[in-house]
């Protein structure tokens, strides 16, 4: 059974830093595109950034472009999200998806997410 | 970017009856190269991570029942529930993956009436 535990969200300062991981177990972690998304309260879903396949490439929303960076391990098995310069308009519950196959693929599995509260 | 627009943004339906979603994209999803859509389709309950129910624009997921259908090719897509049943209660949101960005439309609340 695929699973993906979202981990390191809080509350942080505006012009702050935040790492998410997301821990992914039961599929072959190295074989997989991933993304993160992000859904702020009450509104729709945002995608964030996505990885391919051995960390070959990746992309990001412009919202978000030079502040946050996604990168992976496949030894372990885990996602990771590095936000800095954090700001109130980045609060969101944040997902982590599994892409099908490469980076332009559906996502087929979620996270439950981790809630990011940015405010003073 | 490819936009992502939905209709209607909400949608109340009797038990039994069909519900019908669409979507349309601002630049054609289809890939010419090997004739895929790359649009799916999600249901998000409260409280939940949004979960798949369509890819390649109408290709159902595994698990997910035969009442939820999609269709549609180029720009222009429908997610349809044939009858709606209570569990069904959710928000849909389409998706896009031809190109990044990577877009979702804004959603369609789905009630009982």
């Amino acid at each position: 059974e695929v699973q993906l535990l979202e981990s390191g969200g809080g509350l942080v300062q505006p012009g702050g830093s935040l790492r998410l991981s997301c821990a992914a177990s039961g599929f072959t972690f190295s074989s997989s595109a991933m993304s993160w998304v992000r859904q702020a309260p009450g509104k729709g879903l945002e995608w964030v950034s996505t990885i391919t396949r051995s960390a070959g490439s990746t992309y990001y929303a412009d919202s978000v472009k030079g502040r946050f960076t996604i990168s992976r391990d496949d030894s372990g098995n885990t996602l990771f999200l590095q936000m800095n310069s954090l700001r109130a308009d980045d609060t969101a519950v944040y997902y982590c998806a599994k892409r099908y196959f490469d980076w332009l693929s559906h996502a087929d599995h979620w996270g439950r997410g981790t809630l990011v509260i940015v405010s003073s | 970017d490819i936009v992502m627009t939905q209709s209607p943004d909400s949608l109340a339906v009797s038990l039994g009856e069909r519900a019908t979603i669409n979507c349309k994209s601002s630049h054609s999803v289809l890939y010419r190269s090997n004739s895929k859509n790359y649009l799916a389709w999600y249901q998000q309950k409260p409280g939940q991570p949004p979960k798949l129910l369509i890819y390649w624009a109408s290709t159902r997921e595994s698990g997910v029942p035969d009442r939820f259908s999609g269709s549609g090719s180029g720009t222009d897509f429908t997610l349809t529930i044939s009858s709606l049943q209570a569990e069904d209660v959710a928000v849909y949101y389409c998706h896009q993956y031809y190109s990044t960005p990577l877009t979702f439309g804004q959603g369609t609340k789905l009630e009982i009436k």
